[in-house]
């Protein structure tokens, strides 16, 4: 199975700020990474997939980049409502798995 | 307008069963890929289970495959999981989500395994 971790699993920003987070799966799984972000008490919303493609909706000061087997999430500007867990999955092979998650929290 | 309905949670026994349902409106389940999700309190989530479109393909996470069937009836536009031989670890909330790469998700529904 393709494990995939996430780095920091915990990080604290201001409003204003830029945050990058860090997706690393145990193989290389192309551009097969999707991203979503979790509100308390909330489903999931997919931000990202094919590792870059923001989905329809979402603010353009999230972005995705990476292939192979680093990937990254960047917020810039970062704002109150971008509170939330942000998740990686890859979806190159079966099962596909999660990252553990990304919470980030607004000073 | 895209929506997913998940039913069917509750309280059951360590052993028991449970068939959860996802209702679908605003596509046809028989087009879309679709996916079973959970995540117990506190965790991270759980890839549990997929279906392809033409639904010939199925495949689970090691850690329910043989205890939980993911079928698909066309005719009411509905996805369900069937759950079986459950333990305290399926406590959890069980999501459905539409296509491989998951664009929309129910609310979920809460299942709780306890005696």
């Amino acid at each position: 199975d393709i494990q995939l971790t996430q780095s920091p699993s915990f990080l604290s920003a201001s409003v204003g700020d830029s945050v990058t987070i860090t997706c690393r799966a145990s193989q290389g799984i192309s551009t097969y990474l999707a991203w979503y972000q979790q509100r308390p008490g909330k489903a999931p919303k997919l931000l990202i997939s094919a590792a870059s493609t923001l989905q329809s909706g979402v603010p353009s000061r999230v972005s995705g980049s990476g292939t192979g087997t680093e990937f990254t999430l960047t917020i810039s500007s970062l704002q109150p409502e971008d509170s939330a867990t942000y998740y990686c999955q890859q979806l190159d092979t079966f099962p596909r798995t999660f990252g553990p998650g990304t919470k980030v929290d607004i000073k | 307008e895209v929506q997913l309905v998940e039913s069917g949670g509750g309280l059951v026994q360590p052993g028991g069963s449970l068939r959860l349902s996802c209702a679908v409106s605003g596509f046809p389940v028989s087009s879309y890929e679709m996916n079973w999700v959970r995540q117990a309190p506190g965790k991270g989530l759980e890839w549990l289970s997929y279906i392809s479109s033409s639904g010939r393909n199925l495949f689970y996470a090691d850690s329910v495959r043989g205890r939980f069937t993911i079928s698909r009836d066309n005719a009411n536009n509905s996805l369900y999981l069937q759950i079986n031989s459950l333990t305290a670890e399926d406590t959890a909330v069980y999501y459905c989500a539409r296509r491989a790469v998951c664009d929309f998700w129910g609310q979920g529904t809460l299942v709780t395994v306890s005696s």
